[in-house]
Formats: structure tokens, C-alpha cells, sequence
């Protein structure tokens, strides 16, 4: 199994320009979610998905969207880009929704700048 | 969710056992006791979860007090593989709480040559 995949690996923008960033995971997840890591912070989830069609938002959604057609895909859209969102992206997955329950399993990250 | 409390950095002699703290004394009785770790520039690894019980795996043993206030990570032959960030997080199984880990700023462990 390749686990959890993201790409790009990095990425730079201009601000106003928007892009997706790829989440794929072949271990036949439920659960799939978006965290970003800023310096010297923990990860903060941005959005998540309990299921295919089935997302929500979590502590810092502003400026994202998510989709979730398929169970293997998660990307993340950044609508118009801000050098706010300048910051290393972590998909992650695992087999239910409860992470109490779950070990969460993480992709390598993309590190994206927004100049 | 419960709040944890970790030191910031910690080091350890390659080969020796790396013992990592954390305290949670606002941990309610429904709340899970896990450990991740993310080594530079990687995404974060599981490593290992409680809820009442010590418990050991391939990676590491967990051990939780009685009154389940504190609890410590064992990394029982640290190497050089080990350095990493260690996140001690108190997931709550109910609510809004149940999609989301909320990671602090965890302990930077060294482990020396």
C-alpha cells in the first residue's frame, strides 16, 4: 500500500490565484481530513470527511472547500489564495470516523507559499 | 478536550530509555490518552493510545497513573531515528470532538550519540 499520498510536495502561489491540493489514500478509509501546521503551532483541522459525499468543516475553514467523491480522494481547494495561508498541509485518513478509536494515519505534507 | 501538558525539549542518550511525560489532570473519564510523533519534516506518526490500562506495541509502552491525572511514554532503546517532536493528545469520544485531534506544541526528544 502507498498510504497516503499528497501532492504537490511544494508549491508557491501568488496571492488571488487559487489551485488544489491532491489527497489520495488506497487503504479503503472512511475518514479523511486536512490539517495545516504553521512554525512553532500544532496542526489545526481544517476540514474533514466522515464518508464519500459527506464533509464538514473543522476549527479553520475560511478560505478552503472540500470535496469528497470518491472514497480513495480528498483535495483541498484554495479558493484565492492569501499569504495567510502560507503553511505545510498534512492529509490524513483512517479506517472510522471516531478518533478515539482511530489511529490517524498522515500523508508527507505540502508545503505551500503565498507571496 | 482535556488540556496536556508536556515539557519542551528533553534528551537522551542513544540506547537508553527515553521517558516522556505529560500531564492531563482535567482528563474526564471518556477521554483516550495518545501519542504521536513527527519527525522533521514529515507528516505525524502514530505511536500508541490508552484509555485506563498501560499499554505496549512494537514502538513503545504507554503508562498512565491510577487517577489517569498523568501519564508517561516509554521508548524503552532510543536511536538517532528517534529524535523527533512527541505529541501527547487527549481525544474526547463524543460531541463535535470526535473527528478532530488537537495537537499542542509536544516535546522536541533528542536522542545523542
Amino acid at each position: 500500500n502507498a498510504g497516503v499520498t499528497q501532492t504537490p510536495k511544494f508549491q508557491v502561489l501568488k496571492t488571488g490565484q487559487s489551485m488544489t491540493l491532491q489527497c489520495a489514500q488506497d487503504m479503503n478509509h472512511e475518514y479523511m481530513s486536512w490539517y495545516r501546521q504553521d512554525p512553532g503551532m500544532g496542526l489545526r483541522l481544517i476540514h474533514y470527511s466522515v464518508g464519500a459525499g459527506i464533509t464538514d468543516q473543522g476549527e479553520v475553514p475560511n478560505g478552503y472547500n472540500v470535496s469528497r467523491s470518491t472514497t480513495e480522494d480528498f483535495p483541498l481547494r484554495l479558493l484565492s489564495a492569501a499569504p495567510s495561508q502560507t503553511s505545510v498541509y498534512f492529509c490524513a485518513s483512517s479506517y472510522g470516523p471516531y478518533v478515539a478509536y482511530n489511529e490517524q494515519f498522515f500523508g508527507p505534507g505540502t508545503r505551500l507559499t503565498v507571496l | 478536550d482535556a488540556k496536556t501538558t508536556q515539557p519542551t525539549s528533553m534528551d537522551c542518550a542513544e540506547g537508553r530509555a527515553a521517558n516522556l511525560p505529560c500531564n492531563h489532570s482535567t482528563i474526564s473519564g471518556n477521554e483516550y490518552v495518545y501519542w504521536y510523533r513527527q519527525i522533521h519534516s514529515q507528516g505525524p506518526q502514530y505511536i500508541i493510545h490508552g484509555l485506563k490500562n498501560n499499554e505496549t506495541n512494537e514502538m513503545a509502552s504507554l503508562i498512565i497513573t491510577e487517577d489517569r491525572k498523568s501519564s508517561t511514554l516509554i521508548l524503552p532503546h532510543a536511536t538517532l531515528r528517534d529524535t523527533a517532536v512527541y505529541y501527547c493528545i487527549v481525544s474526547l469520544n463524543s460531541g463535535g470532538s470526535n473527528y478532530k485531534l488537537t495537537f499542542g506544541k509536544g516535546t522536541l526528544l533528542t536522542v545523542n550519540p
